[in-house]
């Protein structure tokens, strides 16, 4: 099993829908979140950190719930620019230090 | 500002052949760190450099892969002899010294390596 899981998409949806991507990660003792973007054929890239208490930033909200180890984003109002791979990446304790562990990511497809 | 630059952005060679990655980390971050994205895979872990110190290395595969970076500015991957299950997008990504537990990654676009 991986440690962080994904639903590989793709989602299909038309512009101006809302839609959410789920991850789950199975170490509890997980410390940070965030969510990259990765366009095809492109680096992936920060979208946004995911905190506690859940977050916003425009049409982008996050959420975690540390009880169920599982993190959200949800896209309202979707653009055709939104289309691309959201990758879920869970940073944890390592020895001393931290490692950054990846999803497999979730493909978004906005059509006309 | 110049953002995480790799060279080259595509190498297609032979099993048993070597070929070296280069990346050039965002002017002034310290953290290094080389990753792999195998087909339909996630992108993997490989090492981590501070500065010009070997930090992790846990995720090279084997030691068919030698990482440096020397003078703690760019670094270069080697790969040698490659071999078919090699191929994939190698990432370089570079980040301030700082706080790990929230450590921001940027990332290069990667090379694509395809070994035949």
């Amino acid at each position: 099993r991986k440690e962080v899981e994904q639903d590989p998409g793709p989602f299909n949806v038309p512009e101006g829908a809302t839609v959410a991507f789920n991850c789950t990660y199975s170490n509890s003792a997980s410390q940070s979140f965030f969510w990259y973007r990765q366009d095809c054929r492109k680096e992936p890239k920060l979208l946004m950190s995911v905190y506690s208490s859940g977050n916003e930033d425009g049409r982008f909200t996050a959420q975690l719930n540390r009880a169920s180890q599982y993190i959200s984003l949800l896209i309202r109002d979707s653009k055709l620019s939104d289309s691309a791979t959201y990758l879920c990446v869970v940073n944890r304790p390592m020895d001393s230090s931290y490692k950054l562990i990846f999803g497999s990511g979730t493909r978004l497809l906005v059509r006309p | 500002e110049a953002g995480v630059t790799q060279f080259p952005s595509h190498s297609v060679i032979e099993k048993g052949q070597t070929v070296t990655l280069r990346c050039d980390p965002i002017s002034g971050h310290d953290n290094l760190y080389w990753y792999r994205r195998v087909m339909g895979k996630e992108i993997k872990f490989l090492l981590h450099f501070v500065k010009e110190s070997k930090q992790d290395e846990s995720g090279m595969p084997n030691n068919r892969f030698l990482a440096e970076r020397t003078g703690g500015t760019y670094s270069t991957l080697k790969v040698q002899p490659a071999e078919l299950e090699d191929s994939g997008v190698y990432f370089c990504a570079s980040s301030q010294e700082g706080d790990r537990k929230n450590e921001k990654l940027f990332f290069g676009s990667g090379t694509q390596l395809s070994v035949l």
